[in-house]
């Protein structure tokens, strides 16, 4: 099972909006609605930002959003915010016997 | 309130076996749909899976480390433990536990141990 394969570096200034994208295959992201993302600051363990593809954990800000089309997920941060420059993973369902295969990650600055 | 903490050794020698193991507190590992997880991280690397037990005692591998991992849990001690056999300076890395229910979602985690693989 091969990772998922993310944009390794995006960039935003404050109050734009950006995407993030995270491409699988018809075994993983393309069948299941079961992709989350994740925000990893330095140093510290990561955080759920959204699961099954569009839903957000209480207490999470609304800024952040979650879509899918065919084979790619999609991490949509509007109103860019300093304190959103982290790393961010993708995760994916994959079926019974590889239930969880990640991203490579993607580290998000914001200018 | 759910938490979480991996503890285990902090040096192994290459081809050494280790053992980690996640002690959590705020949920049950008998309630249908709950699962505990170990996903890893290299210095300055992705994360990776490695291994997600269920509450009814099922265990899923990835198939890259399958041979060298097992999971187990103890319910009554609310612990899972991870051995990882064979280990080699390509092992170093942060391993987390993480706590999922319903799906491959991993809502709270624990902070990490940093393993270092050294002679």
């Amino acid at each position: 099972q091969s990772a998922l394969t993310q944009p390794a570096s995006v960039s935003g200034s404050p109050g734009q909006s950006i995407t993030i994208s995270c491409t699988g295959t018809s075994s993983d992201v393309g069948s299941y609605n079961l992709v989350s993302w994740y925000q990893q600051h330095p140093g510290k363990a990561p955080k759920l930002m959204i699961y099954e593809g569009s839903k957000r954990p209480s207490g999470v800000s609304n800024r952040f959003s979650g879509s899918k089309s065919g084979n790619t997920a999609s991490l949509t941060i509007s109103g860019l915010q300093a304190e959103d420059e982290a790393d961010y993973y993708c995760c994916s369902y994959a079926g019974s016997s590889t239930p969880v295969v990640f991203g490579g990650g993607t580290k998000l600055t914001v200018l | 309130q759910i938490t979480l903490k991996e503890s285990g050794p902090t040096l192994v020698k290459p081809t050494q076996t280790l053992t980690l193991t996640c002690t959590f507190s705020g949920f049950s590992l008998s309630t249908s749909g709950v699962g505990v997880g170990w996903i890893r991280q290299p210095p300055g690397k992705a994360l990776e899976w490695l291994a997600l037990i269920y509450w009814d005692d099922d265990k899923r591998y990835s198939p890259s480390l399958k041979s060298r991992l097992t999971i187990t849990k103890d319910t009554s001690k609310n612990q899972v433990v991870l051995t990882m056999t064979n280990m080699d300076p390509v092992d170093t890395a942060t391993y987390y536990c993480a706590h999922s229910e319903d799906g491959p979602n991993f809502d709270y985690w624990g902070q990490g141990t940093l393993v270092t693989v050294s002679s």
